[in-house]
C-alpha cells in the first residue's frame, strides 16, 4: 500500500504562510494526492486535492513536486482557527483510503 | 443536503454486548467508509464498500461487520464489544475513488 509521511508536529506565527510537507515516494502514477484536516473534536473535513499540477482553492494550495514523490500544503496565511492535525493520503487502485499521522499545526498569536 | 448522518452520537456499552452504528448519506454516493479513531491518533480504516451489495475489509476489521443492501446506508455491527473497541467512529463517503471525502460528526463509543 502506498504510504506518505509528514511531520508529526509544526508551528506557525498568525498572518505567517505555513507550508506543510507530505513524502509520497512510492505513489503511482494514478494516485491522487488529497489533504484532510480535522479540527479539535470534529471529524475531518476535505481541503484539497490533486494529482501532477499545482492547485489553488479558496482554503489552501497544493504544490506536487515534478516527480510527484512529494507534496505542499500551503496556507499562505495562518488563521488561530486553522490549528489542526493535516493529513495527507493518497488514493489507489485498491480504494482504500489510508490516513497517516497527520501534521499537528499549532498557530500563535 | 444532510450529508453524511451518523446515529447514535453517544453510547455505552457492558463487554460483551452488541451494537450497530448507522451511516446514512443521501448525495447518491457509491463509496462509503468506516474508521475508527483511538484518543490522540489517526485514523484507522475498518472497512469500505465501492457500492451496493460489495463491501471489503480495511486495516482493522476484527470485531466488526458490516452491510452495504443500499446505496444510502452502510451500517457497521460491532459484536461481542471490548474495551479495546472503545474509541470515536467516523463514516465517510465519496463519489468515486478520487473524489472528496465527506465526513460524519463521528459516534463516540464507550466500552466498560
Amino acid at each position: 500500500d502506498a504510504k506518505t509521511t509528514q511531520p508529526n508536529s509544526m508551528e506557525s506565527n498568525e498572518e505567517e504562510p505555513v507550508h506543510l510537507p507530505c513524502n509520497h515516494s512510492t505513489i503511482s502514477g494514478t494516485d491522487y494526492i488529497h489533504w484532510y484536516r480535522q479540527l479539535p473534536s470534529q471529524g475531518p473535513e476535505y481541503v484539497i486535492h490533486g494529482l501532477t499540477s499545482n492547485v489553488n482553492n479558496r482554503m489552501a494550495s497544493l504544490a506536487i513536486a515534478e516527480d510527484r514523490k512529494s507534496s505542499t500544503l500551503i496556507l499562505h496565511r495562518a488563521t488561530l482557527r486553522d490549528a489542526a492535525v493535516y493529513y495527507c493520503i493518497l488514493i489507489y487502485n485498491t480504494d482504500k483510503l489510508i490516513f497517516g499521522t497527520g501534521t499537528r499545526l499549532q498557530v500563535f498569536p | 443536503n444532510a450529508g453524511v448522518t451518523q446515529t447514535p452520537k453517544f453510547r455505552i456499552l457492558k463487554i460483551g454486548q452488541s451494537m450497530t452504528l448507522q451511516c446514512t448519506q443521501d448525495m447518491n454516493h457509491n463509496y462509503m467508509y468506516w474508521y475508527r479513531q483511538d484518543p490522540g491518533m489517526g485514523l484507522k480504516l475498518i472497512y469500505y464498500s465501492v457500492g451496493a451489495g460489495i463491501t471489503d475489509k480495511g486495516e482493522v476489521p476484527n470485531g466488526y461487520n458490516v452491510s452495504r443492501s443500499t446505496t444510502e446506508d452502510f451500517p457497521l455491527r460491532l459484536e461481542l464489544a471490548a474495551p479495546s473497541q472503545t474509541s470515536v467512529y467516523f463514516c465517510a463517503s465519496n463519489r468515486g475513488r478520487t473524489g472528496e471525502l465527506f465526513f460524519g460528526e463521528g459516534s463516540r463509543l464507550t466500552v466498560l
